[in-house]
């Protein structure tokens, strides 16, 4: 059973272009957070979905930040116009429906570099 | 306010040696799950244990046991018998209410084990 995807694992960008961050949850699972890291810094909370749904998105960015789970295919957290100050790692965590879940499960994360 | 309190920011313990990682919280949720996460220099998040606020008894994961102290808000790492592998930050986190929902995390322990 695969773990949690991300793709790309590095990824670079210029001020002002788009970064596309892609999760692949575990197989069964169907609940996503997206979580980022700053440098020296722990994990912040930024959006949970499950399928087709945003659930809690109290930890997003209110501009250029956006995220979805569609039916079918990957998570993806899409920046727009990026800055220096989006540089970090970005991690996906999943988790499975059902009773009590108690693990989040991470993925190894997206390192995006801005230019 | 901060959730999640980490007050040690790095430790120095000896090979084979006990070392305890301090972690605090605050709630008024009488429903939530504390964990504790490694990350090792190569940047993935691994799970390492978790205690639920109804639980009786400590969780214990191998050489991992969380110290949990409900009246005192603390739950506490204690990794015994240290190896050099174990050097890594560790961060404690907490998801609020039952089931599924965001993780809050500290701001992270530093290890560094020595031989």
């Amino acid at each position: 059973n695969a773990g949690v995807m991300q793709n790309p694992r590095h990824l670079v960008r210029r001020r002002g272009q788009e970064a596309r961050l892609r999760c692949s949850p575990m197989k069964g699972h169907s609940h996503v957070y997206w979580y980022r890291q700053l440098p020296e810094e722990g994990l912040k909370f930024m959006v949970y979905l499950q399928k087709e749904n945003i659930i809690d998105e109290s930890g997003m960015p209110k501009e250029r930040f956006s995220a979805e789970f569609p039916k079918e295919g990957p998570s993806i957290l899409r920046i727009q116009q990026v800055v220096r100050g989006d540089s970090a790692a970005y991690f996906c965590a999943s988790s499975p429906r059902g009773t009590s879940a108690n693990e989040q499960f991470f993925g190894p994360g997206t390192r995006l570099t801005v230019l | 306010a901060q959730k999640i309190t980490q007050t040690q920011p790095g430790m120095f313990v000896q090979e084979k040696e006990a070392v305890t990682l301090d972690c605090t919280y605050d709630t008024s949720d009488p429903s939530y799950g504390l964990f504790w996460y490694k990350q090792p220099s190569s940047g993935e998040m691994i799970f390492l244990i978790y205690q639920g606020s109804y639980d009786q008894q400590n969780a214990t994961e191998g050489r991992y046991s969380l110290n949990f102290q409900k009246a005192r808000k603390s739950a506490n790492l204690v990794i015994s018998a240290s190896q050099l592998g174990d050097s890594a930050m560790y961060f404690c986190a907490m998801r609020e209410g039952q089931g599924w929902g965001k993780l809050q995390f500290g701001a992270g322990t530093q290890v560094v084990v020595t031989p």
